[in-house]
């Protein structure tokens, strides 16, 4: 069973318009979740973390986490073109398994 | 940014050759990650690596897989004999550490491999 589940796995919005994109964990022992996003042909890179429950806001961006629900969310809003990209949730516990475990992504399009 | 660099970008082999993927971690970083990507779907885990040992690995590395980082040089990943089904971009990342903020990965641009 998938340990991180995204959704939708695909998404296209307006340009200027709301992005949500969802990730769930079946592992309770996750404590630490990032979200990364990854242009074609590049690497990931790092786009919000989050490790406390509630809101955290950067620029455009809001990631939300509930981790009585196991449910990590980002919103991008006044979507660009330049934001379509593939999105990945990580998530690690706080000891033990020290590597990242993604989800399988979430493919953003945003149209002019 | 904090870069990490990978070299070869792209790299094209013969089915059973070998193949070393080579990795340059930002520099005071102590972790570090080797992961596989198939056609630009999930990031899937293969090893991770401090301190000269490998910490974990998943069931994607295979006996065939090593690897290392002698002192002052690239974190290698060494393919030897490689199959059909090692053709994928591999991603080396690090991090300075394994909390909250020193746990983010900063990831290369991918070795793609292409094995014939």
């Amino acid at each position: 069973q998938q340990k991180v589940q995204q959704s939708p796995e695909s998404l296209s919005v307006p340009e200027g318009g709301m992005a949500s994109l969802n990730c769930t964990s079946s592992d309770r022992n996750f404590q630490y979740f990032w979200w990364y996003r990854q242009h074609s042909g590049e690497g990931p890179k790092a786009l919000m973390s989050i490790f406390s429950d509630g809101d955290k806001k950067e620029g455009r961006f809001t990631a939300h986490l509930n981790k009585a629900s196991l449910h990590v969310s980002l919103h991008i809003r006044d979507s660009q073109p330049s934001d379509s990209a593939l999105y990945f949730c990580a998530a690690r516990t706080s000891g033990g398994n020290y590597k990242p475990t993604f989800g399988k992504g979430t493919s953003l399009v945003v149209h002019p | 940014g904090p870069k990490v660099l990978q070299i070869p970008s792209h790299q094209i082999i013969d089915m059973g050759q070998m193949v070393t993927l080579n990795c340059d971690p930002v520099s005071n970083h102590l972790y570090f990650y080797w992961y596989k990507q198939i056609l630009g779907q999930q990031m899937e885990f293969l090893v991770n690596f401090y301190n000269g040992k490998v910490m974990e690995k998943s069931k994607l590395f295979k006996d065939q897989f090593s690897v290392e980082r002698p002192d002052g040089s690239y974190f290698t990943l060494k393919i030897q004999p490689t199959a059909l089904e090692d053709s994928a971009v591999y991603f080396c990342a690090s991090s300075s550490g394994l909390g909250g903020n020193t746990g983010q990965l900063y990831f290369g641009e991918g070795s793609k491999l292409t094995v014939l």
